[in-house]
């Protein structure tokens, strides 16, 4: 069955720290791949997506990630977070087969000052 | 541009009443998704319109139902509500699924949160 697959629940960092949250994908072929970032009492915002080409991508907010076909991987990262970046994070990925996103459970970032 | 607006907010039900949800999408898009959201299982999809016409759909009982208009507003309806309904729904809109403009991108509202006594 297609899913995808976010292995951390939670994640503290403190400001100014690095931040990579993982996200892994079970498809058969390469769907296009999306992030997206929730905060309290907000719907989703799109943080950036994946088609094809360079696998490396960049988004809004800072905030870039990584394909690998080769671990069904698309992780997130930012080189310095801000307090401001404490939400929940949701990796997504769409075929057009089935007209829908799926959902990863999401990863919530807690930022310590 | 307007993004996708989704009415009510919030809204208080009792155990057997029933609900509806109304959202707007943005201006030119015609397939409206609605996601539930919970703690336990996180986003799940509930149906997918498009030109008034339910293309896909989730697992979820017959209680859960949608329409969409000619305007692409869609609206959902939960009926003989239950405590396992208390959720966040959350609507989103995108271009025109499986054609070329498109790229899945989904264009979330700010979702009606429904608690239910």
């Amino acid at each position: 069955a297609q899913s995808v697959t976010q292995p951390d629940i939670h994640i503290t960092v403190s400001e100014g720290a690095s931040l990579e949250l993982r996200c892994n994908y079970s498809y058969g072929a390469t769907p296009y791949l999306f992030w997206y970032v929730q905060s309290p009492g907000q719907g989703l915002q799109l943080l950036l997506k994946y088609f094809s080409g360079d696998t490396l991508v960049q988004g809004i907010k800072g905030f870039e990630a990584e394909f690998k076909r080769s671990q069904s991987s698309f992780n997130l990262r930012k080189p310095s977070v801000h307090w401001s970046d404490a939400a929940e994070y949701f990796c997504a990925a769409y075929q057009a087969a089935g007209n829908k996103l799926t959902f990863g459970g999401g990863t919530r970032v807690l930022v310590k000052p | 541009k307007a993004g996708v607006t989704q009415t009510p907010r919030y809204l208080i039900k009792t155990r057997g009443q029933q609900v509806t949800l109304s959202c707007s999408p943005i201006s030119g898009h015609r397939s409206v998704s609605w996601y539930q959201q919970t703690p336990g299982q996180g986003l799940q999809f509930l149906f997918e319109y498009f030109s008034e016409t339910q293309r896909n759909k989730g697992n979820f009982p017959g209680r859960f139902s949608g329409r969409q208009f000619s305007n692409s507003r869609s609206e959902m309806n939960v009926s003989t509500l239950e405590l396992g309904d208390s959720a966040l729904y959350l609507c989103a809109s995108s271009l025109e699924p499986g054609r070329s403009l498109d790229t899945g991108e989904l264009f979330f509202g700010e979702g009606s949160r429904l608690t239910v006594l």
